[in-house]
C-alpha cells in the first residue's frame, strides 16, 4: 500500500531564506509521481511541482525545487528566497501510475514565513 | 491549469437533512473525478473515486450510502450527504482528472465547507 510521511507540523523560516520541506514515501509501484501542493487558509489547493519515478533530474519551477532521492525514497521540497506569502500549508502527494490515478496526501507541514 | 468549480462554497445545515455539492470541471473532460474530505488542521482523505457512467469506487472506510456519488457526464459529478450529522461537518474537495503526458494530471476544486448543526 502507497503511504506519504511529512514528520514536520510545522516550520518557521525567514523571509528571503531557503526552507526544506521533508518528504518520504513507500510504495511497490515501480511507476509513480510525486507532487507538492501548497493551501492557503483560503483552502484551495495550488499545484507546486511535479517529479516522476523515472525522472533523472529534480524537478524546478521557479523557487520550488524538489530534492528526489529515489533510493530513499524522499521527495523533499525547498523553497528559495522565502517570501511572506509563502506561508501556509504545505503537502507532498504520490499518486501510482497503475491501476488509476487515485493520490494520497502526507499530513502536510505548516510553514511560517517570519519578516 | 485547467478549471474546476464547486458548488456550494459554503453551506450550513440542519441536522438529518442532505446536502448536495456539485463539481465541475469548466473546461476540459474529466473521465475520473475524486472526492476528498478534510477536517480542520489535517490532511486530505480521499473518499472515493468516480468514473463518468459508472459507480463510484470508495475507500475503506466511507459508508457509500451515506456519501453519494453520481458522475453522470464528464463535466459534472455530484457529492450528497445523506442524513448529514455534525460529525459530517468538513471541509470536501474535489478534483478532476485528465490524462495528459507526461503525467495525468489533475486539478483541484475550491472547496465547500460543509457545516452541520
Amino acid at each position: 500500500a502507497q503511504k506519504i510521511t511529512q514528520t514536520q507540523p510545522g516550520m518557521f523560516v525567514q523571509e528571503k531564506e531557503a526552507v526544506t520541506l521533508d518528504c518520504t514515501y513507500d510504495t511497490s509501484d515501480p511507476s509513480y509521481g510525486l507532487f507538492w501542493y501548497k493551501q492557503p487558509s483560503s483552502g484551495e489547493m495550488i499545484f507546486l511541482i511535479y517529479q516522476g519515478s523515472y525522472d533523472q533530474q529534480n524537478a524546478t519551477e521557479g523557487r520550488y525545487s524538489l530534492n528526489f532521492q529515489k533510493a530513499r525514497k524522499s521527495a523533499n521540497l525547498v523553497i528559495s528566497a522565502s517570501q511572506l506569502g509563502d506561508s501556509a500549508m504545505y503537502f507532498c502527494a504520490m499518486r501510482e501510475n497503475t491501476g488509476g490515478f487515485k493520490t494520497i496526501f502526507g499530513a502536510g507541514t505548516r510553514l511560517f514565513v517570519k519578516a | 491549469g485547467a478549471v474546476v468549480s464547486q458548488h456550494p462554497s459554503r453551506v450550513i445545515c440542519k441536522s438529518g437533512t442532505s446536502v448536495k455539492i456539485e463539481c465541475r470541471s469548466l473546461d476540459f473532460q474529466a473521465t475520473t473525478m475524486f472526492w476528498y474530505r478534510q477536517f480542520p488542521k489535517q490532511s486530505l482523505m480521499l473518499m472515493a473515486t468516480s468514473n463518468e457512467g459508472s459507480k463510484a469506487t470508495y475507500e475503506q472506510g466511507v459508508e457509500k450510502d451515506k456519501f453519494l456519488i453520481n458522475h453522470a457526464s464528464l463535466t459534472l459529478s455530484t457529492l450528497t450527504v445523506t442524513s448529514a450529522h455534525p460529525e459530517d461537518s468538513s471541509f470536501y474537495i474535489c478534483s478532476a482528472g485528465q490524462l495528459h503526458y507526461p503525467y495525468n494530471e489533475q486539478f483541484f476544486g475550491p472547496g465547500t465547507r460543509l457545516t452541520v448543526l
